[in-house]
């Protein structure tokens, strides 16, 4: 499979622990997003990269969240001191440099739960 | 302010109608908009975009109509199947950003 795959798929944990979840894009991809979706919402943008450059973060993003993408392939996106508004699916997509269609390719996501 | 708004009810249809799901935007001038699907629990799938000089696209059962003087896009999907069953999502591409802007999203059910 060469989709965009995530990991863990589910986290639980309790508050005030630091999560991290890994996102694997699509190798050809130089792009690379962090979405957070709750139910019934629509994906909220948290961060993007192009190739190991983070040139966009969400003004919504507190300083507890953190996104690195090391040499431009995997990404990893960090959660310190977790809050039980943090519970979301993260959502991780990639793409090909900007083409005519700016067609995202998600993964399955990370749950997280914060009890 | 910016809004983007679907249908927040869901929408049952009966298979083999069409079913036409909308999606209005306020104060954004997208240059394309994108249609996902989505099924419980897992990610978004591309299904079709439109650029903003488009009226129409289709793929197969699908097709979307783009009205920037309306601000709308319509989505129909024709012979519908219980397949078809899931949460469909518009996303508006202003090209002034790395961001996609999202809607919240219709569920979409399919009765046999």
């Amino acid at each position: 499979d060469t989709g965009v795959s995530q990991d863990p798929r589910h986290k639980i944990t309790k508050r005030g622990q630091n999560v991290t979840f890994r996102c694997d894009p699509i190798s050809e991809h130089n792009r690379l997003y962090w979405y957070r979706q709750t139910l019934g919402q629509g994906p909220e943008f948290l961060t993007y990269f192009q190739n190991e450059a983070q040139l966009e973060k969400s003004r919504l993003l507190s300083n507890r969240f953190s996104a690195e993408r090391p040499k431009g392939s995997f990404s990893t996106l960090e959660i310190q001191r977790t809050e039980q508004g943090d519970s979301a699916m993260y959502l991780c997509a990639s793409s090909q440099p900007r083409t005519d269609t700016g067609e995202l390719f998600f993964g399955e996501g990370s749950r997280l739960t914060v009890l | 302010s910016q809004k983007i708004e679907q249908n927040s009810e869901a929408l049952n249809i009966q298979e083999g109608k069409t079913a036409t799901l909308t999606c209005n935007y306020t104060n954004y001038s997208p240059a394309y908009l994108q249609w996902y699907r989505q099924d419980p629990g897992r990610g978004p799938v591309f299904l079709l975009l439109i650029r903003e000089n488009e009226k129409e696209k289709r793929k197969e059962r699908l097709k979307v109509t783009f009205d920037t003087t309306l601000k709308q896009s319509l989505f129909h999907i024709t012979a519908s199947q219980p397949a078809d069953s899931a949460t469909y999502l518009c996303a508006l591409d202003t090209r002034s950003n790395y961001q996609l802007i999202w809607g919240a999203g219709t569920k979409l059910i399919i009765k046999p």
